[in-house]
């Protein structure tokens, strides 16, 4: 059974803080890695995408990856409370065109 | 502008009533799919296809069906609607076969079936 797993939350960071959200997934085959943003009623908005392990950053973004571990982590710099929103990570497991998506973590900064 | 777009946004219909949710994309991706999104369920895949006249199954696709006639549509079709297909819908898109899978998001249609 291929998962991909994340804690509901809600997290609640300061605004100027790190926040850092963290996905697992079960199964190796894996082989690429994205996070979506979704604000409430809105449609999920690709962020950040990987697909080696490492990090990879954007901006106030950055994405971390490690297939040793099946872990793949999503990192905002200077949370601003524009951030405040659901974020879904999602797995592409090798061979299938299929998205796999954990339910999100409901992200909330703090004024 | 590059964009999925779905219509109808919102849907009020009664049971049985069959009904057709479109969807259409401009950037000439080749996978196009659908999804549910239920609260605690998070988003789990309807339907998809890979291509013209290529579709299969995902993870709920029981009461839904689907057709790929043009490369750019992708309407979902609920024959006999039911209340527990009451939902947030979305269609996304992506190219295919390049080992990347970035899918783009329409902007949901809410179905609520009494």
């Amino acid at each position: 059974q291929k998962e991909v797993e994340q804690n509901s939350g809600p997290l609640s960071v300061p605004e100027g803080a790190i926040a850092s959200l963290n996905c697992t997934y079960s199964d190796r085959v894996s082989q690429s890695f994205f996070w979506y943003r979704q604000y409430s009623g809105k449609s999920p908005e690709l962020i950040m995408s990987i697909y080696s392990n490492g990090d990879k950053e954007d901006g106030r973004f950055t994405a971390q990856l490690n297939k040793a571990s099946q872990y793949v982590s999503l990192l905002i710099r200077d949370s601003q409370p524009s951030d405040s929103a659901t974020y879904l990570c999602a797995v592409n497991y090798r061979g299938n065109e299929k998205l796999t998506f954990g339910t999100g973590t409901r992200l909330t900064i703090i004024p | 502008e590059a964009q999925v777009t779905q219509n109808p946004r919102y849907l009020i219909t009664v049971t049985g009533k069959k009904l057709t949710v479109t969807c259409s994309q401009n950037m000439n991706h080749e996978y196009m799919s659908w999804y549910r999104q239920d609260p605690g369920l998070g988003l789990r895949q309807i339907y998809y296809s890979m291509n013209v006249e290529v579709t299969d199954k995902g993870d709920v696709p029981e009461g839904y069906k689907v057709s790929r006639k043009e490369k750019r549509n992708f309407p979902l079709i609920l024959e006999s609607p039911s209340p527990n297909q009451t939902s947030l819908y979305f269609c996304a898109s992506s190219r295919a076969g390049q080992g990347h899978y970035e899918q783009y998001f329409g902007p949901g249609t809410r179905l609520t079936v009494t």
